[in-house]
């Protein structure tokens, strides 16, 4: 497995702002993906970040709303634009490309409060 | 489809106990890849299995062990002597082909289950 952060480790933000948060991986790998955990619920896959090219997001999530960047094979950020309190979730992002393609291993997640 | 289904909101046992949790998977792959994860309080996920649709061995390891049954399209989990630690979301995910020869988790809804001293 690898090491992954996330900053921030949580968050209180207004509604209308933008947060940014960044994933940071201790190797290489090919493929990141963005999950939100809104409250109580399961995780919800945002889009998934391929190093060099757009981000590729799933039905319910834009780009304008969640935009994602992958400048490297170890970086990646998610920014949560235009607040509100209903994006109030756990936010994390996850690599596969390590042991196999088949396999993510999660960060610890931004917790994001929106008031 | 391609869906996950923990039946199982949550459970409350009590220490030592026994500890079954359901999972039932539907997909249109031939080949693909099942989790299970563990959510405790402090809110991250930590990988505990992964099993492929071409083996149907039973795992176990330690106080864990996993029961892959394609037939009822199920990959239940079961924790033997439970323990308070153990008390936590569990989440079981299904890895479905995507375009580029990548893979993306569908994950069910979640059991909390929540260990008694």
């Amino acid at each position: 497995s690898a090491v992954i952060s996330q900053k921030p480790s949580r968050d209180i933000c207004q509604r209308g702002t933008s947060l940014t948060i960044q994933c940071q991986v201790d190797s290489q790998v090919t493929m990141m993906f963005w999950y939100r955990q809104q409250p109580g619920q399961s995780l919800t896959l945002i889009a998934t970040a391929n190093q060099g090219s757009e981000a590729t997001y799933e039905s319910g999530f834009v780009i304008d709303k969640f935009p994602i960047s992958r400048p490297n094979l170890t970086f990646s950020t998610l920014t949560v634009s235009n607040m509100s309190p209903e994006d109030s979730s756990i936010y994390l992002c996850s690599v596969s490309g390590l042991a196999g393609y088949y396999e993510q291993y999660f960060g610890p997640g931004t917790r994001l409060t929106v008031t | 489809a391609q869906k996950v289904t923990q039946a199982q909101t949550e459970i409350s046992v009590v220490e030592k106990e026994d500890v079954t949790l359901d999972c039932v998977y539907e997909t249109r792959d031939t080949t693909y890849y099942l989790f299970w994860y563990k959510q405790p309080p402090s809110g991250e996920l930590v990988f505990l299995i992964r099993r492929n649709s071409f083996d149907e061995q039973n795992e176990i390891s330690g106080r864990y062990s996993w029961n892959f049954q394609k037939s009822t399209s199920s990959f239940n989990f079961t924790i033997t002597a439970s323990q308070v630690v153990d008390s936590a979301v569990y989440f079981c995910a299904l890895s479905v082909s995507f375009s580029g020869g990548y893979n993306k988790l569908i994950f069910g809804a979640g059991t909390r289950l929540a260990v008694h001293p």
